[in-house]
């Protein structure tokens, strides 16, 4: 869908750094989300943000943080904290309440 | 709690056979059940849900209360089928936009 971009589409991290990773959407939907998917581990939630300026824990945010100062964007941190943190990672975002969830292509993050 | 069980982690078939994908759940209300797809270097698209009842690429999925379950499934399996499949499950419209619930998903390898 092309409405929702994540970028970079590889991201490199070195030990003890942050890298954030990017997720825009134009389609004025209210609601994003982050996943992360590992194999073997389906699609696990990290957090999510149902209207700008909120956002709640997911079932694994430990080491990560987010923010949603603009409806279009939903940033996602991959802190220092987070210990195994080379995964693929995808952004969806949905619209009312009778739409189905959008994804991106993913960031696909791994440690140097 | 909600849960979605996916019990096959990879299932191969030969193209022509039938195919039935599993996916149990788990929930206290009346949910809302989808199945995504993820294609080879593609991104997770939504294949089809369980209250447009339509049948997408041949694929059908019936909810069935009783059983919790919403197993997908095809006729006539073809080689470009091939690619990894999610069932997820959310709350049902009224629930707003809260997230989806992904089972661990099931790779479905159609052999020529």
């Amino acid at each position: 869908d092309g409405g929702i971009t994540q970028s970079p589409k590889y991201l490199f991290r070195k030990e003890g750094q942050n890298v954030t990773l990017s997720c825009e959407q134009n389609l004025n939907h209210d609601a994003m989300y982050w996943y992360r998917q590992d194999p073997g581990q389906g699609l696990r939630l990290i957090y999510y943000s149902q209207i700008v300026n909120d956002f709640q824990k997911g079932d694994i945010a430990e080491g990560y943080s987010v923010s949603r100062e603009k409806k279009e964007s939903f940033p996602l941190t991959v802190t220092s904290a987070q210990k195994n943190p080379t995964a693929f990672y995808l952004c969806a975002s949905k619209g009312d309440s009778n739409q189905p969830q959008h994804f991106g292509d993913g960031t696909r993050l791994s440690i140097l | 709690a909600q849960r979605v069980t996916q019990p096959e982690k990879l299932l191969s078939v030969f193209k022509g056979a039938p195919v039935e994908l599993k996916c149990n759940y788990s929930y206290s209300g009346s949910p809302e059940l989808f199945w995504y797809v993820q294609y080879s270097r593609q991104r997770l698209q939504l294949l089809l849900r369980h209250i447009s009842r339509e049948s997408i690429k041949g694929f059908t999925a019936d909810l069935n209360k009783g059983e919790t379950s919403f197993h997908l499934k095809k006729p006539f399996a073809q080689e470009e089928d091939s690619a990894m499949y999610y069932c997820a499950l959310s709350g049902g419209p009224n629930s707003g936009n809260t997230p989806l619930v992904f089972g661990k998903g099931t790779r479905l390898s159609v052999i020529a």
